[in-house]
């Protein structure tokens, strides 16, 4: 058991549609980044936030867009789905100070 | 963000020692060397991190260089269950590049 469960996890939406992928942390583990990872590449970062407030971002455009809630869960939210959004989405938390991160086993998400 | 340089490919026969190598010649003094893994159809799992010493856990050894450019992950014993990409993170933002790809025999 890893202590991150994602879900769902797998989800076909089509070109244009929104998606919202959930996240949920162990007890304590105030910082949450997300990840996405195309097929054969390494995870590519989209943002991180800590005590609810969005914390770094990496190079994604705005229709990404994420919430983390008191409970440390959080969700990512993409709009205007694209076919090149296809990947798998991963979910990292961590506590304040520590510097390993638990990932979840991810979101597949497919866009046709 | 540092620059990571990672072999894409080892091997290595079970019960045999690995030496994963990574070069990070622009690591900014203060951040924190990680290593994670990534077994197939899994999300990355935390190995092992450093600052200046050489670190041992559980899992694995830490090698860092004493320009803290370069570190190097040593598994003592592989067994099959090794077998993933093992990445090398010279930051604190945990930002992956592409990996060592690992593959170990019987």
């Amino acid at each position: 058991e890893t202590g991150v469960t994602q879900s769902p996890t797998h989800l076909i939406k089509t070109r244009g549609q929104q998606v919202t992928l959930r996240c949920s942390s162990q007890s304590g583990h105030n910082t949450v980044s997300w990840y996405q990872q195309a097929l054969g590449q390494g995870p590519q970062f989209i943002f991180q936030y800590y005590r609810e407030e969005e914390n770094g971002r990496g190079n994604f455009p705005p229709r990404f867009s994420g919430l983390q809630f008191p409970n440390y869960s959080s969700e990512l939210n993409v709009n205007a789905l694209e076919l090149d959004d296809s990947a798998l989405y991963l979910c990292a938390s961590s506590p304040q100070g520590a510097r390993g991160y638990t990932f979840g086993s991810g979101t597949r998400l497919t866009v046709v | 963000d540092a620059k990571t340089t990672q072999p894409n490919s080892m091997e290595s026969n079970e019960e045999e020692p690995v030496h994963l190598p990574c070069n990070h010649s622009t690591i900014s003094g203060t951040d924190y060397i990680h290593w994670y893994r990534q077994l197939p159809s899994q999300g990355p799992e935390y190995v092992i991190h450093g600052l200046t010493s050489n670190v041992n856990n559980r899992m694995a050894s830490l090698a860092i260089a004493e320009d803290r450019k370069s570190s190097t992950l040593i598994l003592h014993r592989a067994t099959l269950r090794d077998a993933a990409v093992y990445y090398c993170i010279p930051s604190d933002k945990l930002i992956f590049g592409t990996g060592t790809r690992l593959q170990v025999f019987p």
